[in-house]
């Protein structure tokens, strides 16, 4: 199992940012994914999961209605649309899979290394 | 909203000691817990899940339980490469999610 982030960067408060993460060495179109966020010298929170169908979001409240996960289960990817950044929402963004297959549990088994969001003006 | 409190914040242990970690729920939550260790510089490891069920590659001297509103986990005889931050993370379904404790260091006394 292999996870890749990528699209993290250094953006102004109020501005737009994709994150991707790249999948592969499992079936990823049963696996219900997720990403899950640190930020600097803090410990981790939850932001937002996905179902293997793709017809299931949830989402922490600090980031409801701001930030959409998706995924493309024909090119393993999935993927986080955040809009209206904060600074607090700076942080390392991990991609996580699911311990489960088609069905969401929460529990992730395998993380990426992670790609890093500084919102900061 | 749930909220996971560990205790001790920073655990101090000598090499070969053994490691009692508590994890309390706000509410109760069955077995949906996960414990995962994570290195600096590295993303988290899945060790355990459901409360008690260890991953199959991580060794034997890693336990959990617990249930309800109360779990543990346990390293007996700590190993140099066990020297790390812990969380606790809760599963359960509503509302949806996994929150996250705010983390154990395991310290080198």
């Amino acid at each position: 199992v292999e996870l890749v982030e990528s699209g993290g960067a250094l953006v102004q408060p109020g501005r737009s940012l994709r994150l991707s993460c790249a999948a592969s060495g499992f079936n990823f179109n049963v696996f219900g994914m997720h990403w899950v966020r640190q930020s600097p010298g803090k410990g981790l929170e939850w932001v937002a999961g996905i179902n293997w169908k793709n017809d299931t979001l949830d989402y922490a409240d600090s980031v409801k209605g701001r930030f959409t996960i998706s995924r493309d289960n024909t090119k393993n990817s999935l993927f986080l649309e955040m809009n209206s950044l904060r600074p607090e929402d700076t942080a390392l963004y991990y991609c996580g899979k699911d311990i489960a297959a088609t069905v969401t549990t929460y529990v992730i088994d395998h993380w990426g290394l992670g790609t890093l969001v500084t919102v900061s003006s | 909203e749930k909220v996971m409190t560990q205790s001790p914040l920073i655990l101090s242990v000598s090499p070969g000691e053994g490691a009692t970690l508590s994890c309390r729920a706000s509410h109760t939550i069955g077995n949906n817990l996960a414990w995962y260790q994570q290195k600096p510089g590295q993303a988290p490891r899945l060790l355990i899940y459901d409360a008690s069920t260890r991953v199959t590659s991580i060794p034997t001297r890693f336990s959990g339980s617990g249930s309800g509103t109360e779990f543990t986990l346990t390293i007996s005889s700590l190993q140099s490469e066990d020297f790390a931050v812990y969380y606790c993370q809760q599963y359960n379904k509503w509302p949806p999610g996994g929150t996250f404790g705010q983390g154990t260091k395991v310290e080198l006394k």
